[in-house]
């Protein structure tokens, strides 16, 4: 079946500029997480959708970073002004329900800031 | 919160050989601890992962073992080959409405 999708795939930017990227999780998933990969760095949690519930950003780095789901399926994060310092890879996952943790990744979304 | 610590951040095997990789975690109310394997360019893929009620699990060449007593977890790959080559990572997380928290995960170099 259909996985966690994401777009666009590469996104490079000029500093400044604002980016929406997407995900779409695996059908039926309540839970979906975006994380945060720097180069040969582990995964840093951003924020989590948990069905109708608030969602927890207790993981956005600064309130340029804002994210929403729609309709409980897709998510757009947004990251407002740029810095350089936003270049990563940012990862979507999804889950069935929260409680059962197992979180599917999808491949990720390779921002550049220049 | 939760810390997850993950040795080594490189390792290089030869083929056919073990690999073990080894974190701890700081919460006590931790019961939950996937491993993930990333390839180049590729988002993480769940491997093989344990609860706190079991002590070991196996997947044909891959196993996992938990010690909370200790709080740590090892990931085990025997007859190690070139396709196993990719970033591992361990993770954590309670049985509450929080997310992963990840090591920052071992690079694993399988020669042939």
């Amino acid at each position: 079946g259909a996985g966690v999708s994401q777009s666009p795939s590469n996104k490079v930017t000029e500093k400044g500029k604002d980016v929406e990227l997407r995900c779409d999780p695996i059908s039926g998933h309540t839970a979906l997480y975006w994380y945060r990969q720097s180069l040969g760095q582990g995964l840093e949690f951003l924020i989590y959708f948990q069905g109708n519930s608030a969602p927890d950003k207790s993981g956005l780095p600064s309130d340029r970073f804002s994210a929403e789901r729609t309709g409980g399926s897709v998510s757009t994060l947004t990251i407002q002004r740029t810095q350089q310092e936003d270049s990563a890879v940012y990862l979507c996952a999804s889950s069935f329900l929260a409680v059962t943790d197992t979180q599917y990744f999808g491949p990720g979304t390779r921002l550049t800031v220049l | 919160g939760e810390n997850v610590e993950q040795h080594p951040s490189t390792l290089s095997v030869q083929e056919g050989d073990s690999a073990v990789i080894k974190c701890t975690y700081s919460d006590s109310a931790s019961n939950y601890f996937p491993w993930y394997k990333q390839e180049l360019g590729k988002g993480p893929q769940l491997i093989i992962d344990i609860r706190s009620n079991v002590g070991e699990k196996k997947d044909q060449r891959i196993a996992v073992t938990l010690n909370k007593t200790a709080k740590h977890f090892s990931l085990h790959i025997t007859e190690t080959q070139p396709e196993d080559s990719a970033v591992y990572f361990c993770a954590a997380k309670d049985s509450g409405n929080t997310p992963l928290v990840f090591g920052k995960g071992t690079r694993l170099s399988v020669i042939a």
